[in-house]
């Protein structure tokens, strides 16, 4: 079956280490994405690719980074100079504007805790 | 970029329709709106799109206002499992390709 999964599912850190989150799609896809949810809150898009080698920052990229060497897989790295890290992660991928296929599709999330 | 404001939460009786109202007055017009629902703890799963037009499909009907500033997501008979929050979203296109940009969603209760 086709789609988009994180891992792993709850993730726990010590206070100052970085860390690195997993989302691979079988999609086909280019444009991946990674968000960030607060409890109670919207999601808030932290990065996104359009392509492979190539990523732009969203609202809230300070404090992390991300990769894009392969087309399926979009890491994304929580280092110590992001203040609050601990929230659920999500990623989500689409197909590019020109194909008409509308819709972006979501993993299940990484709930990431640091202690 | 254009944002959205929905109400924070909204209760339906089982077997009725659920009406979820969303603004978002300063949609340019090219721009979609997306109607996504999360149920606790899941990734978010999309329901419907449109741009101008209403739109329908098998989970649902989307009434978009002819000036484009508001919307109206419907589930035409809402049933427990439909208990979610839901997100009315503009997708933008940037950079050539897309960003979806989320409000706070409104969380649904549907009562028994």
């Amino acid at each position: 079956d086709g789609g988009i999964t994180q891992s792993p599912k709850y993730l726990f850190r010590k206070e100052g280490q970085n860390v690195t989150l997993s989302c691979e799609q079988n999609l086909n896809h280019d444009a991946m994405y990674w968000y960030r949810q607060d409890p109670g809150q919207g999601l808030r898009l932290i990065y996104y690719s359009q392509i492979v080698n190539d990523f732009q920052k969203g609202d809230i990229a300070e404090g992390y980074s991300v990769s894009r060497e392969k087309k399926e897989s979009f890491p994304l790295t929580v280092t110590s100079a992001q203040k609050n890290p601990t929230a659920f992660y999500l990623c989500a991928s689409s197909y590019p504007p020109w194909t008409g296929r509308d819709e972006a599709f979501f993993g299940q999330g990484t709930r990431l805790t640091v202690v | 970029d254009a944002k959205t404001t929905q109400p924070p939460s909204m209760d339906c009786a089982e077997g009725r329709a659920a009406n979820l109202p969303c603004n978002h007055s300063t949609i340019s017009g090219n721009e979609y709106v997306y109607w996504y629902r999360q149920i606790h703890s899941q990734g978010p799963q999309y329901i419907i799109h449109g741009l101008k037009n209403n739109e329908t499909n098998e989970m649902a009907s989307l009434i978009i206002t002819e000036d484009r500033k508001s919307s109206t997501l419907i589930l035409p008979h809402a049933t427990l499992r439909d208990t979610a929050v839901y997100y009315c979203i503009v997708r933008v296109r940037t950079s050539g390709t897309y960003k979806y940009i989320f409000g706070t969603g409104t969380r649904l209760k549907v009562l028994a």
